[in-house]
């Protein structure tokens, strides 16, 4: 079963801008995590957060965690070409990895 | 290493067929998983297995059948699939449960049954 939900489910901005997209879920979890997929490929772990935490950097990147909405946010800066790609939510607790319905991110050039 | 590599890349295969995939890591992870996942929806969690012994199964039909030979391997047989489940597969490791690290995926195998 899935229990993140994401939006948005697309998304598309010009080069140099930047991209929000946020994630929600359902029960106690462990960490909450981003992931990248270019298309028809293998994820590609991004950033952890722990339940315990609020915020994170990682480069361009920057994520929050507010436990008491159940609700994550991941920031890309200064988005690049490159970074199109589509962008999934996982969150870790009892003995699973489940991932929500995913952003797909269009950087225009 | 920090890779999972997943063979064949790419397998297609009748009805009546039995095939296997197969998922390596040298990671020392003793957390393996495998998902399936459709056209743009998420990876959906098949099973997992802790320690190489099944601890999640997510009532997965029986023509799905999880083996775990030894810490570094995982394979995936399959008999008797239908055209529906035609998707990509994909393996992934992680340190253990509740390590708060992140797991690592394969590349995936596409899969399609004719």
């Amino acid at each position: 079963s899935q229990q993140g939900e994401e939006d948005p489910q697309a998304l598309s901005i010009q080069e140099g801008e930047n991209a929000t997209m946020n994630c929600s879920y359902k029960t106690s979890i462990n960490n909450l995590q981003w992931y990248r997929q270019n298309s028809g490929r293998g994820l590609v772990h991004l950033i952890l957060i722990r339940s315990n935490e609020r915020e994170k950097h990682s480069g361009r990147l920057r994520v929050t965690l507010d436990t008491s909405k159940k609700s994550s946010s991941l920031l890309i800066t200064a988005s690049r070409a490159a970074d199109t790609a589509s962008y999934f939510c996982a969150t870790e607790g009892a003995q699973k990895l489940v991932f929500g319905q995913g952003t797909r991110l269009t950087i225009n050039p | 290493d920090t890779e999972v590599t997943q063979t064949p890349k790419h397998l297609v295969m009748g009805m009546t067929n039995k095939k296997s995939l197969k998922c390596e890591q040298h990671m020392g992870h003793r957390a393996m998983y495998w998902y399936k996942q459709k056209a743009k929806k998420p990876p959906e969690l098949m099973f997992v297995y802790s320690y190489e012994k099944l601890s999640i199964n997510e009532s997965v039909p029986s023509r799905f059948s999880p083996e775990c030979p030894n810490s570094s391997l995982l394979n995936l047989h399959l008999h008797a699939l239908q055209p529906e489940d035609s998707a990509l597969y994909l393996c992934a490791s992680s340190h253990t449960f509740r390590s708060n690290t992140e797991a690592f995926f394969g590349q995936g195998t596409r899969l399609t049954v004719v």
